[in-house]
């Protein structure tokens, strides 16, 4: 069975960075990317970057870029999600997703999902 | 990028009716590049389909997936009590990889 398991809420102050992590089980971990989406309250997902997993190379929306931090723990089968100088705009829950296949950036399997909260 | 444009917002609908979602690209998306999500409340999305017309693993077939070009849909026939949700249509074309506004069909 392939299970995505992300950590625990966060509630985080103006400026502050996150870090959200995600640990892959039920596959072998360096054969498919990982993708990490957002979704905002009441708001279309909205992606926000992949991580390679075998070469680590990653990809991220211009949007987030600067901001996001993607690594990967090959020996912990686990992915990271750093994002940095947090706004109220980023209060949202964020996935982390398997990619199916390659070049073909869909998401064929999700975890479920981390509430990051952004408040002075 | 590309934009996804979902038509109707809403679909209010009767169990054993069909539903049919529409999404519409802001410039042409090959057919291998569209995908659908299902979302329920508090859930994460859940893979429907990709490559306009290919259904996901475990999906029934009164899901169908047709278009090409800028104009795609999916059609639900025979509405079950559990496809209630809301659907998200997805090009990975080109990036940014994008999202439609979804549609929510709900019991009318």
């Amino acid at each position: 069975q392939v299970h995505l398991v992300q950590s625990g809420a966060e509630v985080k102050r103006p400026g502050a960075s996150v870090t959200v992590s995600c640990e892959a089980s039920g596959y072998t971990f360096t054969n498919y990317a990982i993708h990490w989406v957002r979704q905002a309250p009441g708001q279309r997902p909205e992606w926000m970057g992949w991580i390679n997993i075998d070469s680590g190379n990653t990809k991220y929306s211009q949007k987030f870029q600067g901001r996001i931090t993607i690594t990967r723990d090959t020996s912990a089968n686990t992915v990271y999600m750093e994002l940095s100088s947090l706004r109220s705009e980023d209060t949202a829950v964020y996935y982390c997703a398997r990619n199916y296949r390659g070049s073909l950036e869909f998401m064929d399997v999700w975890g479920q999902g981390t509430t990051v909260t952004v408040s002075s | 990028e590309i934009v996804l444009t979902q038509s109707p917002d809403t679909l209010s609908l009767s169990p054993g009716e069909t539903a049919t979602l529409s999404c519409r690209a802001s410039r042409p998306v090959s057919t291998t590049y569209l995908a659908w999500y299902q979302q329920k409340p508090g859930q994460a999305p859940r893979l429907l389909m990709y490559g306009t017309t290919t259904r996901a693993t475990g999906v029934p077939d009164r899901f169908s997936g047709r278009g090409s070009g800028t104009d795609f849909a999916v059609t639900i026939s025979r509405l079950e009590p559990e496809d209630f949700a809301v659907y998200y249509c997805q090009q990975y074309g080109s990036s940014p990889l994008t999202f439609g506004g979804g549609t929510k069909v709900e019991i009318k």
